[in-house]
């Protein structure tokens, strides 16, 4: 099965409204970390986030790796936050690689 | 210089021709992935290079060919298309082989196999 589940898959907010996307896996990791990709655009890393909470403006990551989840949460949210949010998890055993998730498409509406 | 660079965007390839694409990075970066992405879904790791050595995924080793000359260069090989080869391919590095640096991600390049 699937070891990185990412949640909502898709999502609209109203421009100034909050969000949180969940990332939960299935297997134990070595670290994590979160991705955002504007439509058409490339893969750029938001946080590297093995364990604890990080900042980022307007952005907050957690990870607990006990509980095997990480969270992202975007806070006042603006139409240039639209695209698509993906987590990957670095695997603690086997090769050392990044597992992704799906994704979350996440539009904000003016 | 942050950048990974793939050449071509866009790559339109027949059913049963071979396709070669090309990716680059100036980090002086020790791996250097290989992703294939299909839409609504994940990517899907095919083949990495820690320095000279190739890794390939168990359920893609027959399907992927890989090659680093160089530190800097990797291309990714298909030696004959299918129509289900058709995805974006993303291109990535990082230092080391663990993940205790982020990954740079090229804007990949959309294969469609008619």
């Amino acid at each position: 099965g699937q070891q990185v589940q990412q949640s909502p898959a898709s999502l609209v907010l109203q421009e100034g409204e909050n969000a949180e996307l969940q990332c939960n896996f299935s297997t134990s990791l070595n670290s994590m970390q979160w991705f955002y990709q504007r439509p058409g655009g490339s893969l750029v890393s938001l946080f590297y986030n093995p364990s604890g909470t990080k900042h980022s403006g307007r952005l907050t990551s957690t990870t607990v790796i006990k509980e095997r989840r990480s969270s992202l949460h975007i806070s006042s949210s603006q139409t240039t936050d639209s695209g698509t949010y993906l987590c990957a998890l670095e695997r603690s055993t086997g090769n050392y690689k990044y597992v992704f998730g799906a994704g979350t498409r996440l539009k904000v509406i003016a | 210089d942050t950048t990974v660079k793939q050449n071509p965007r866009y790559k339109l390839a027949r059913v049963g021709k071979p396709v070669n694409l090309i990716c680059s990075q100036t980090m002086n970066h020790d791996t250097m992935y290989w992703y294939q992405k299909k839409p609504n879904q994940a990517p899907k790791l095919l083949l990495f290079y820690y320095d000279k050595i190739l890794n390939r995924e168990a359920d893609t080793f027959e399907k992927f060919q890989s090659s680093r000359p160089n530190n800097s260069f990797c291309s990714l090989y298909i030696g004959s298309a299918g129509l289900e080869y058709s995805a974006m391919y993303l291109c990535a590095s990082s230092t080391g082989q663990g993940a205790t640096e982020t990954l740079y991600f090229g804007s990949g390049t959309r294969l469609t196999v008619l």
